[in-house]
């Protein structure tokens, strides 16, 4: 079965930082490219990043809103995936999921979700 | 930036066949993916690449595009399928990975 599992959510206060992490099972994770999406309170989703799979040299990319704050990586060896998240702001509060993608299918499954909540 | 258009919300009653629309400029050449996100959980993928149907994933959804329109039909809509749906895709280089904005499903 697969799972995926984030942690390491919270309160944060503006400009700081957090990272998120992913814990994966019941799949080969280094085969999957792996995203990020958010979700602000009552609102709808948002894809955060993606980072490939070994094959493709681990690459990553960003959404405009978080390129240069948020940086995605991955430990194969750990099956796991981490989120880090710099001079955070207040619109960055949100849920935050991790999905797993499989050749052409983005977002096959989904993490159960972490709040993010930024303010002072 | 790329942007993916839905209607708010589709209302029906249930048995009653449900269309929710999608409209983006690139949808003429790249696919569509359909996530249907019930209160306080997860998404689920219920169609990918615009017309194919994940295992598990009841018969009466369905899905098809033509031009700039992706379309999500859910024949014989039972209440059970209220939620929020949202499409998915890129812009035609494949960089601008966006969702709609979501439509609320009511089946009562």
């Amino acid at each position: 079965e697969v799972q995926l599992v984030e942690s390491g959510g919270g309160l944060v206060q503006p400009g700081g930082s957090l990272r998120l992490s992913c814990a994966a099972s019941g799949f080969t994770f280094s085969d999957h490219y792996m995203d990020w999406v958010r979700q602000a309170p009552g609102k709808g989703l948002e894809w955060v990043g993606r980072i490939r799979n070994k094959a493709n040299n681990h690459t990553t990319q960003y959404a405009a809103s978080v390129k240069g704050r948020f940086t995605i990586s991955r430990d194969d060896s750990k099956n796991s995936l981490y989120l880090q998240m710099n001079s955070l702001k207040t619109e960055d509060t949100a849920v935050y999921y991790c999905a797993r993608g499989v050749d052409t299918v983005p977002f096959d499954y989904w993490g159960q979700g972490i709040l993010v909540t930024v303010s002072s | 930036s790329y942007e993916l258009t839905q209607p708010p919300s589709v209302s029906v009653s249930p048995g009653q066949t449900a269309r929710i629309t999608c409209s983006g400029d690139a949808l003429p050449k790249k696919y569509a993916y359909w996530y249907q996100q019930k209160s306080g959980q997860a998404p689920v993928l219920v169609i990918y690449d615009d017309s194919k149907r994940p295992s598990g994933i009841p018969e009466r959804f369905s899905g098809s595009s033509s031009g700039t329109m992706a379309t999500l039909t859910i024949s014989g809509a039972q209440v059970e399928d209220e939620g929020d749906y949202y499409c998915y895709s890129t812009d035609s280089s494949g960089t601008d990975r966006v969702f709609g904005g979501g439509t609320k499903l009511t089946v009562l």
